[in-house]
């Protein structure tokens, strides 16, 4: 079975500081990709990263970073110097190597971040 | 940005009646998926279809269904619309596992 888990329901910070999010996924399938979403206050999903199973690599995009570790089955978030306007909800999503199958979302966290 | 346009984007309805909701898609790709996203539960996946009139249930798919006549459009109706539905329906296409694309979201009001 194909699961993910975000603990942490919601998370506040104050602007500039660092916040990460944790993503824990199961699946038994060797071919698998993980995604993250961002949904600010407007509702719609805005992409951030996808990761397949075979690139362990961790990516940095600006102020944000993905750690992505198989043998602990995590994928997390890190935002470095929050900003308001990171203020959403994150979401993570595994989805399996075959094409046609649907993401299995986590229950996401919301990130509120004050000035 | 993939073309999906979702209609209607907001709708108030009241219990009992029927409400379609279209996905339309101008990338031609073969999969289309409905999720519903609701507060504490994330997105959970409603109903897909691996291509025109090949459809399969997701994991909450009771008081839905689909219908997909054109390779283009994915319809989800709710025969009889319920309070438990209030929500916010958000259509995806995919070609390949690598990438999916999200359509902007419906928001559904049953009062």
């Amino acid at each position: 079975a194909q699961k993910v888990t975000q603990a942490q329901t919601e998370i506040s910070v104050v602007e500039k500081e660092d916040v990460t999010l944790d993503c824990v996924y199961e699946t038994r399938d060797t071919t698998y990709y993980l995604f993250w979403y961002k949904q600010p206050p407007s509702g719609e999903l805005v992409f951030l990263i996808r990761r397949n199973s075979f690139d362990e690599q961790n990516e940095i995009s600006g102020r944000y970073s993905w750690n992505f570790q198989k043998s602990t089955s995590s994928f997390n978030f890190t935002i470095t110097a929050s900003q308001v306007v990171d203020s959403a909800v994150y979401f993570c999503a595994l989805r399996r190597g075959q094409a046609g199958t649907a993401l299995i979302f986590g229950k996401g966290t919301t990130l509120s971040v004050s000035s | 940005d993939a073309g999906i346009t979702q209609s209607p984007r907001h709708k108030v309805t009241e219990t009992g009646t029927p409400v379609t909701l279209r996905c339309h898609q101008t990338e031609n790709h073969r999969y289309m998926y409905w999720y519903r996203q609701d507060p504490g539960h994330g997105l959970r996946l409603i109903h897909y279809s691996y291509g025109v009139k090949d459809t399969d249930k997701g994991e909450v798919s009771d008081g839905y269904s689909v219908s997909r006549s054109k390779t283009e459009d994915f319809l989800l109706t709710l025969e009889s619309a319920t309070s438990s539905q209030t929500s916010v329906y958000f259509c995806a296409i995919s070609q390949d596992p690598n990438t999916i694309y999200f359509g902007e979201g419906s928001w559904l009001t049953v009062v």
